[in-house]
């Protein structure tokens, strides 16, 4: 069974552009979430969707905003990057139990200059 | 304030030698508590998920605890590659999960 696909896996913007970030869950899956790692806050949840709905959400600005599609693939778009913002981004995906049982992609590590 | 804290940052072990690893929290209503190993460049690898104080998990030389304030990883005569960091994060709430994760222990195993 294919894991965690992210696309892409690297990225450099600069301030005050948008990206988005997608990801592909394990086949099955219907959960799929979205995190930020850093070396100083370690990792963050962002949030969760669940069958296309947003099911839980961390405390991140409104300029984090995530979707997922009927295929449960979710895409994530972060608007008006600030240089806070670099960081790697992962994704997780897991059956209907959500976040208790997720397995990780290899991230896109995004870079803000 | 709802926290999960790791200790040691880091640990350097020589194979072979076992050791522990601490994820302590303070939140209320724990519903889970899990373990991850991360490998540099990579997602985070689900280890364990423990419910309950008093329950044990174990894979190869990995066990995992729990109590009602922390857990531990236990690492029994370790190998180079179980070189990683070591995540533990929790989720808790009622009605609405939240998950929180620790900052993680850096485990380096020299042969």
């Amino acid at each position: 069974k294919a894991g965690v696909t992210q696309t892409p896996r690297y990225l450099i913007k600069t301030r005050g552009q948008q990206v988005t970030l997608s990801c592909s869950p394990i086949s099955g899956h219907r959960s799929v979430s979205w995190y930020q790692q850093t070396p100083g806050q370690g990792l963050q949840f962002l949030f969760e969707y669940f069958s296309e709905t947003q099911r839980n959400k961390g405390n991140f600005p409104g300029r984090f905003s995530g979707r997922q599609f009927s295929n449960s693939r979710s895409e994530m778009n972060v608007s008006t990057l600030e240089l806070g913002d670099s960081a790697l981004y992962l994704c997780a995906s897991s059956n209907d139990r959500g976040v208790e049982t997720q397995y990780f992609g290899p991230g896109t590590r995004l870079l803000v200059l | 304030e709802d926290q999960v804290t790791q200790s040691p940052e880091a640990l350097r072990l020589q194979e072979g030698e076992s050791s522990s690893l601490n994820c302590s929290y303070t939140v209320s209503g724990l519903r889970g508590l899990f373990w991850y190993r991360q490998d540099p460049g990579k997602g985070p690898e689900f280890l364990f998920t423990l419910y309950s104080a008093g329950e044990e998990k174990e894979k190869e030389r990995l066990k995992a605890t729990l109590t009602k304030k922390e857990s531990f990883l236990h690492i029994t005569a370790p190998k180079p590659e179980d070189s990683a960091t070591y995540l533990c994060a929790v989720i808790y709430g009622g009605a609405t999960n939240k998950l929180i994760f620790g900052t993680g222990t850096l485990l380096a195993v020299q042969p």
